[in-house]
């Protein structure tokens, strides 16, 4: 089993619906991210998680809202979906006590916004 | 405003061959570097993580070398096989979890 698991893993959505992508990991780290990726623009964060009462903004989150249900699971919700926001999205952790902010990935969710 | 830019785009070679890719950055604060590979569908695989203290890291067939002072790191892949084809990509991390991202080089073994 994957140690970061995304779901889904593609949705398509119409422009104006309110979608939630899941994440969950089993790696025990307290740290966790929500990414976009859009092609020639690299990976860009949108929000970041240091434990469960503890939620920041990234380099792009409006548009964006995410909730922290456990230290395992991170879920970034799109309040009324827009075409620009189209992307794959990756969730990511990190515990620097053992890694060194060495970042482990989900394997993404495509989404479409029509 | 950190940018990190890898060129080339895209890279194509035959198998066996050694390889270097290219990670340039623009701001030499940073704490780290790492070095992922993308495989479609498969989100993103860390390979090596280079401290800011460090001038390089090895994995296998992996080398990963970092001159701060110049802004640069390569990702030296050696006697290169068909299951390497993947896209690559770097990033620095600055703290803050401002961690910047490449675009990536698409690389190609051909069999």
């Amino acid at each position: 089993d994957a140690d970061v698991t995304q779901t889904p893993r593609n949705r398509i959505t119409k422009t104006g619906k309110r979608i939630m992508l899941e994440c969950s990991q089993t790696k025990g780290h307290d740290r966790m991210y929500w990414y976009r990726q859009d092609p020639g623009l690299g990976l860009r964060l949108i929000y970041y998680s240091f434990d469960v009462k503890d939620i920041n903004k990234g380099e792009i989150s409006d548009g964006y809202s995410v909730s922290r249900q456990a230290q395992a699971k991170f879920s970034l919700s799109l309040e009324s979906a827009i075409p620009n926001q189209t992307a794959l999205y990756f969730c990511a952790t990190s515990d620097p006590r053992t890694s060194n902010e060495k970042l482990f990935f989900g394997s993404g969710t495509q989404l479409s916004v029509l | 405003k950190q940018e990190v830019t890898q060129i080339p785009a895209a890279l194509s070679v035959p198998e066996g061959e050694n390889l270097v890719l290219n990670c340039s950055f623009t701001d030499s604060a940073i704490y780290n570097l790492q070095w992922f590979r993308q495989d479609p569908g498969k989100g993103l695989t860390s390979l090596l993580l280079i401290q800011s203290s460090q001038r390089e890291q090895t994995s296998g067939r992996l080398n990963a070398s970092l001159d701060k002072s110049s802004g640069r790191s390569t990702l030296y892949i050696a006697a290169s096989q068909p299951g390497d084809s993947a896209t690559y990509l770097c990033a620095v991390f600055q703290g803050a979890q401002k961690l910047v991202f490449g675009q990536g080089t698409r690389l190609t073994i051909n069999p």
